[in-house]
């Protein structure tokens, strides 16, 4: 059975870094597409970035050089470090299997910029 | 603004039948694939269409998909009360190599 645990949200002043991470059951991370996901208080989902089976990243513009994508092979867990966080970064952050097509989502981590 | 474009509802009485639009151009849904998510209020999204037409696993026939040119649509027959959610088309833009959704469209079953 696919799983996926989101953990590493909170609450960071602006301009701080924290990093998500998304753990993964059922199917090995490496070989497969991963993305990520955001969704602001009360607003739509955000495609935040994806990860592709042979390690190349692609940004959405407006977290381009503050994040970045990356997964570790030995724990299966996929990863988003934040730098330089914003208000506007305020959001539930999910990790999904897959490019086009999300097949499987994590239940999301809120991350909250604030001071 | 988002690259896809949804009506922000749409409404119909339990038993009715709705579609659900999503318009974009010819460097998205033109040439790639669209998906459909339901988000029910405090949950994450769940996958109903994929590939443009094909269900998830699950997802009961009631739902359906389709794609012409550049735009896509959801369809839903014999509403039920538990269809009450918010709705996003989602796909891949090859122009500007990311990914984009459209801004939503919430439905109520009145």
């Amino acid at each position: 059975e696919v799983q996926l645990v989101e953990s590493g949200g909170g609450l960071v002043q602006p301009g701080g870094s924290l990093r998500l991470s998304c753990a993964a059951s059922g199917f090995t991370v490496s070989s497969n597409y991963m993305t990520w996901v955001r969704q602001a208080p009360g607003k739509g989902l955000e495609w935040v970035s994806v990860i592709y089976s042979g390690g190349l990243t692609y940004y959405a513009d407006f977290v381009k050089g503050r994040f970045t994508i990356s997964r570790h092979n030995s724990d299966n867990t996929l990863y988003l470090q934040m730098n330089s966080l914003r208000p506007e970064d305020t959001a539930v952050y999910y990790c999904a299997k897959g490019v086009i097509n999300l097949l499987y989502w994590g239940q999301g981590a809120l991350v909250t910029v604030s001071s | 603004q988002s690259v896809l474009t949804q009506p922000p509802s749409v409404s119909a009485a339990p038993g009715q039948n709705v579609t659900i639009s999503c318009s974009g151009s010819s460097s998205n849904i033109g040439n790639n694939f669209v998906s459909w998510y339901q988000q029910l209020p405090g949950t994450a999204p769940k996958v109903l269409i994929y590939d443009s037409n094909k269900r998830a696993s699950g997802i009961p026939d009631r739902f359906s998909g389709s794609k012409s040119d550049t735009s896509a649509t959801l369809g839903i027959t014999g509403l039920q009360t538990g269809d009450e959610a918010d709705y996003y088309c989602g796909t891949w833009d090859s122009s500007l190599s990311v990914g984009v959704f459209g801004g939503g469209t919430k439905l109520t079953v009145l």
